[in-house]
């Protein structure tokens, strides 16, 4: 069965401070992993997408990783500001179909002062 | 651009009610997509059109939802009758045909809660 699972569910991190989400997902055949970034009350935006060939990807401070072979990605934030505060969702999409995205529950990144 | 339009940004009803949800998406965009975000089961594509043609229903979770896309600029979802379960977060996104690669765009979304 196709899933995304993301983790840690929830994350209260210090403003200036680093972080990282994780992704594992069993989509197959894999065709690409995305990040979206969801503000409180608004749509989700997409921050990266990669495709199998792409381990890395920069968007300023955020930086997505891709192991294909682990079936594993993780969301790197440097420097963390509070605007950071939203759901970072990860979303894969399976080959076979180029519209069946597979979508994470979602990690939930609140930055304290 | 103004970004996929949706209206209204909230919707508050009673049960039995008839619901419209509307959504005017990116100009130029061929792909339209409805989704539905809950707490308990996050997003959910609903349903999704390719030149105003519906492709894929299989996520429209009962016959009291139907969606219809008149035109390039313009999609209907409506819910009759609501129930309370219903209540939710529906958006509509929109992107350009050309691969799996290509980023759908979203809406702000009509918050709906069904008393």
């Amino acid at each position: 069965k196709n899933q995304v699972e993301q983790s840690p569910q929830s994350l209260i991190i210090l403003e200036g401070k680093n972080c990282t989400l994780q992704c594992n997902y069993t989509v197959s055949p894999f065709s690409n992993l995305r990040w979206y970034k969801q503000d409180t009350g608004r749509g989700p935006v997409s921050l990266t997408i990669m495709t199998f060939s792409e381990n890395t990807k920069s968007n300023g401070r955020y930086t997505a990783t891709l192991d294909a072979d682990t079936k594993q990605s993780s969301l790197h934030i440097t420097a963390s500001q509070l605007s950071d505060s939203a759901s970072y969702i990860c979303v894969v999409s399976a080959r076979l179909s180029n519209y069946q995205l597979i979508w994470g529950a979602g990690t939930k990144l609140i930055i304290k002062p | 651009d103004a970004g996929v339009i949706q209206s209204p940004r909230h919707e508050v009803t009673e049960m039995g009610q008839e619901v419209t949800l509307r959504c005017k998406p990116i100009s130029g965009h061929d792909y339209l997509f409805w989704y539905r975000q809950t707490m308990m089961r996050g997003l959910e594509l609903l349903i999704y059109f390719n030149n105003n043609v519906p492709i894929d229903d299989s996520g429209m979770p009962e016959d009291r939802f139907s969606a219809k896309m008149p035109n390039a600029s313009f999609s209907t979802l409506k819910i009759q009758p609501s129930e309370p379960r219903d209540s939710a977060v529906y958006f509509c996104a929109s992107k350009n045909s050309g691969g799996a690669a290509d980023t759908q765009y979203f809406g702000p979304g009509t918050r709906l809660t069904v008393l």
